[in-house]
């Protein structure tokens, strides 16, 4: 069966130092991959997906980036954090004959 | 206008309630429909999918109107355990197998 890891499960940073999320999906292959931001009390925001192995496409504007240095593992990157990038950040994976996605444990960041 | 709206309650019901949510979308070509349930501080995980003709899982019916251009999802007899924020989904006719989620519906089942 396929399974989703999200690390670490939260995180505290200060304003402007980096950040670094790593999402690994097992037990499947080319699947697509997807970051969205959940901030408190609103809806699910989606940052980046993947297609393959270092395709990505951004969907807003922001100081994050995304990388997919291999089939099942998808990052998430800042080099100076913003406090308004505080939220619950949550990997997805698609099946490649499927529509439905299916999430990881998330992420809660909070930049202080 | 949102994409996908949803009422985000509460939604306060007794045990043993039937309670239905609605969730409707602007575009018209939307395709492929689908409900996910999320705890408190938990990540979204997918309840059902909608389809065309309606679905129904154990206590759980998903409804799709084209003409009205929303989804509904009904849920009889209600338990402690359905107390959720749920999140509806709509994939994206215009991205790549992106899907557009709504805010979501809080339910609040109390005894």
């Amino acid at each position: 069966s396929q399974t989703i890891h999200q690390w670490p499960a939260t995180l505290v940073q200060p304003v402007g130092s980096p950040l670094s999320l790593e999402c690994t999906v097992e037990g499947t292959s080319n699947p697509n991959l997807y970051w969205y931001r959940q901030a408190a009390g609103r809806g699910l925001q989606l940052l980046f997906y993947s297609v393959g192995i270092g395709q990505i496409s951004s969907e807003v504007p922001q100081n994050l980036s995304a990388s997919r240095p291999q089939d099942r593992q998808f990052i998430l990157s800042s080099k100076k954090l913003l406090l308004s990038d505080s939220g619950f950040y949550l990997c997805a994976w698609r099946p490649a004959r499927n529509n439905e996605q299916f999430f990881g444990p998330g992420t809660r960041l909070t930049v202080l | 206008r949102k994409e996908v709206e949803q009422d985000p309650g509460p939604f306060n019901v007794p045990e043993g309630a039937t309670v239905a949510f609605n969730c409707t979308y602007s575009n018209s070509a939307s395709q492929s429909f689908f409900w996910y349930r999320q705890d408190c501080r938990k990540e979204p995980k997918l309840l059902m999918s909608v389809y065309s003709s309606g679905n129904e899982d154990g206590r759980f019916t998903a409804q799709l109107n084209r003409a009205s251009q929303y989804i509904s999802l009904l849920i009889r007899d209600s338990k402690l355990s359905d107390s959720a924020t749920y999140l509806c989904a709509t994939r994206n006719p215009r991205g790549y197998n992106k899907l557009i989620f709504g805010a979501g519906t809080r339910l609040a089942v109390h005894p």
